[in-house]
């Protein structure tokens, strides 16, 4: 059956250094993965997308990685702010299908 | 445009009453998705709709369950009737078009708790 797997359910790490999360996935050939934000008490937000031909996407200081061979997508969050804490969501949106979302890792910078 | 917009925000009711959510998407948007996050389950889609048509209602738990959007701008998601384990936050969302990589939008949810 098809599974999406987020590294963890929570995350802490120093401001200033670097936050990644990971999201993995099985028995899926998503044609792109998205991810998105979450804060307490408010919907998921849009972050980035990234296609699967598509090695690399950067956006500020947001990085996002997507390996169709390991089935994975690595999300990065360069120079931490307290302000990046937040639950982070991955979303498979199959060619032919519609949007499945990770349960999410919540990460927590702390000053 | 003031986003996607959800009414109640909170809604408390008692086992076997009916309820209804209520769903304004961006205007514009041709797609609107209803969706139910808990802690056990995550995110989960229950229902979608195209230019007012569902288009796949494989989410929908059971028959207790119903959506309809009799217009653009708006819809319902209706439990009748409701159970304790319906207790979760349900979100909106709407997009411009179901293409790859169509971003959607969440509304706030509506956090419901049935005692």
């Amino acid at each position: 059956s098809q599974k999406i797997e987020q590294n963890s359910e929570a995350l802490n790490i120093q401001e200033g250094k670097t936050a990644t999360l990971t999201c993995n996935y099985t028995n899926y050939s998503p044609a792109y993965l998205q991810w998105y934000r979450q804060d307490p008490g408010r919907g998921p937000v849009f972050l980035l997308l990234i296609r699967e031909n598509e090695k690399e996407k950067r956006k500020e200081r947001l990085k996002v990685t997507f390996d169709t061979t390991l089935k994975q997508s690595l999300f990065h969050i360069t120079a931490s702010q307290p302000a990046d804490s937040a639950t982070y969501l991955c979303a498979l949106d199959p060619s032919a299908g519609k949007s499945t979302f990770g349960d999410g890792t919540t990460l927590t910078v702390k000053p | 445009d003031a986003g996607v917009i959800q009414s109640p925000r909170h809604e408390v009711t008692e086992m076997g009453q009916e309820v209804t959510l209520r769903c304004k998407p961006i205007s514009g948007h041709d797609y609107l998705f209803w969706y139910r996050q808990t802690m056990m389950r995550g995110l989960e889609l229950l229902i979608y709709f195209n230019n007012n048509v569902p288009i796949d209602d494989s989410g929908m738990p059971e028959d207790r369950f119903s959506a309809k959007m009799p217009n653009a701008s708006f819809s319902t998601l209706k439990i009748q009737p409701s159970e304790p384990r319906d207790s979760a936050v349900y979100f909106c969302a709407s997009s411009l078009g179901r293409g790859l990589g169509e971003t959607q939008y969440f509304g706030p949810g509506t956090r419901l708790t049935v005692l």
